[in-house]
């Protein structure tokens, strides 16, 4: 079953623009979530978690329990951003991933 | 401090040959895992460990094996390649699941 979904493969936006991310994901239990980045060939790296509540260059993201959601979002997106985004769910011992989001943005 | 270690970078092998990709961290983590990366599906979770000792599996776990002899290595192994094995391959490790996951920077396999 797919526990994380994103449901855009591409996503392209102007430099200083806003930027949303989108990312749901299915978990009956109290779910941990966080944003990785990868940028062109480089490992993948953490870029926030939902229980830090925090804000990584200009990213942040709220748990919607309702919605099941955890969208990343950037006010003003910056070309230095465009990378491969995985949103990803821990339950017990693993990590899910979604299928990613390539964001491009465009000068 | 060098993180999670994975050798080769690259590799290319025959259809049925066996071959072991290496992993090995120096951060004391007790969790570790491997996954592979393929266009469109993302990163599917092949084998895990929770400590030295203990590996249990994943999502996609047929063809592969693993061993957690030592904190520090977690290596995986491919039995007898298949081309759908093709793959870019992640190792990754973490003091504990909520923290989060230190990746490696990946091997490349195509397997011919």
């Amino acid at each position: 079953a797919q526990r994380v979904t994103q449901p855009e493969k591409l996503l392209s936006v102007f430099k200083g623009a806003p930027v949303e991310l989108k990312c749901n994901y299915s978990y009956s239990g109290s779910p941990e979530l966080f944003w990785y980045v990868q940028y062109s060939r480089q490992r993948l790296q953490l870029l926030l978690r939902h229980i830090s509540r925090e804000s990584i260059k200009g990213f942040t993201a709220d748990l919607n329990k309702g919605e099941t959601s955890f969208h990343l979002k950037k006010p003003f997106a910056q070309e230095e951003d465009s990378a491969m985004y995985y949103c990803a769910l821990l339950t017990g011992n693993q990590f899910y991933f979604g299928t990613g989001t390539s964001l491009t943005v465009i000068p | 401090n060098a993180g999670v270690t994975q050798t080769p970078k690259f590799q290319v092998l025959k259809t049925g040959q066996s071959m072991t990709l290496q992993c090995a961290q120096d951060m004391n983590h007790e969790y570790m895992s491997w996954y592979r990366q393929d266009p469109g599906m993302g990163l599917r979770l092949i084998h895990y460990s929770v400590g030295a000792g203990i590996t249990d599996q994943g999502e996609v776990p047929n063809g592969y094996n693993v061993s957690r002899s030592t904190t520090e290595d977690f290596p995986l192994r491919l039995l007898s390649a298949a081309p759908s094995q093709t793959s870019v391959y992640f190792c990754a490790s973490s003091v504990q699941g909520q923290d989060g996951y230190t990746f490696g920077s990946g091997t490349r396999l195509t397997v011919v």
